[in-house]
């Protein structure tokens, strides 16, 4: 199942710089977008989401940006801290007909922050 | 802030037997998720619940698996006779509605052997 796809298995990234991470998609069928951050032995956490209707949605450090002519979503951290070290999981949802909330994951992208 | 809690957070098992994964989510939540995590790969959706039936279900979820919301507050998922390669990670998760924002529990991790 390769519906969502992070293709970079890591980022590392200064501390006080732009991380920037990046999710593919082909359902053209999702219509809710979700970044969730996971520490290992941890459940994931939610950070911010995104629906289709929108390009763009801001919280705090993070941004997220919506391109569905290309399929595309990247999660923006600015600025970076040490803290946010962890895996960030790109997921997306399609709303409707038979499915209601099932999240697909992609693969996840390990974020390394350096002091 | 409220959080959905799992229990036990590890689960050691011998190949066919049977065991029950339980969560307590988000106490004004309506739908209620289970996904798996096996080492190394994505993390992967198994069942959504709603009004005391299931929603959706994958093919993972087969006839080994079922879940329960047995009170007001729990929600289980059990396997029936466990294989080896049911060892993984698995999480629960709540949302308010359907469409909406899942929260994760800290997850169970389940070894079969």
């Amino acid at each position: 199942d390769q519906q969502v796809k992070q293709n970079s298995p890591s980022l590392s990234v200064q501390e006080g710089r732009i991380s920037i991470l990046n999710c593919d998609y082909t359902n053209s069928m999702f219509d809710y977008f979700l970044w969730y951050k996971k520490y290992p032995a941890e459940g994931p956490t939610f950070l911010i989401s995104i629906s289709s209707i929108k390009d763009k949605n801001e919280d705090g450090r993070f941004t997220v940006f919506l391109n569905k002519s290309a399929k595309h979503l990247s999660l923006h951290i600015v600025p970076s801290q040490p803290g946010d070290s962890a895996v960030y999981f790109c997921a997306a949802s399609a709303n409707g007909g038979t499915s209601y909330g099932k999240l697909t994951f992609g693969q996840g992208t390990i974020l390394t922050v350096h002091p | 802030e409220p959080e959905v809690t799992q229990t036990p957070s590890h689960q050691v098992t011998q190949m066919g037997q049977e065991v029950i994964l339980r969560c307590v989510p988000i106490s004004n939540h309506l739908y209620f998720y289970w996904y798996r995590q096996i080492l190394g790969q994505k993390v992967e959706f198994l069942v959504s619940f709603y009004n005391n039936e299931i929603s959706e279900k994958s093919e993972i979820f087969d006839d080994q698996f079922s879940v329960e919301r047995p009170d007001g507050s729990n929600f289980t998922l059990k396997i029936r006779s466990t294989k080896l390669e049911d060892s993984a990670m698995y999480f629960c998760a709540s949302s308010v509605k359907g469409s909406g924002t899942q929260y994760f529990g800290p997850g169970t991790r389940l070894l079969v052997l």
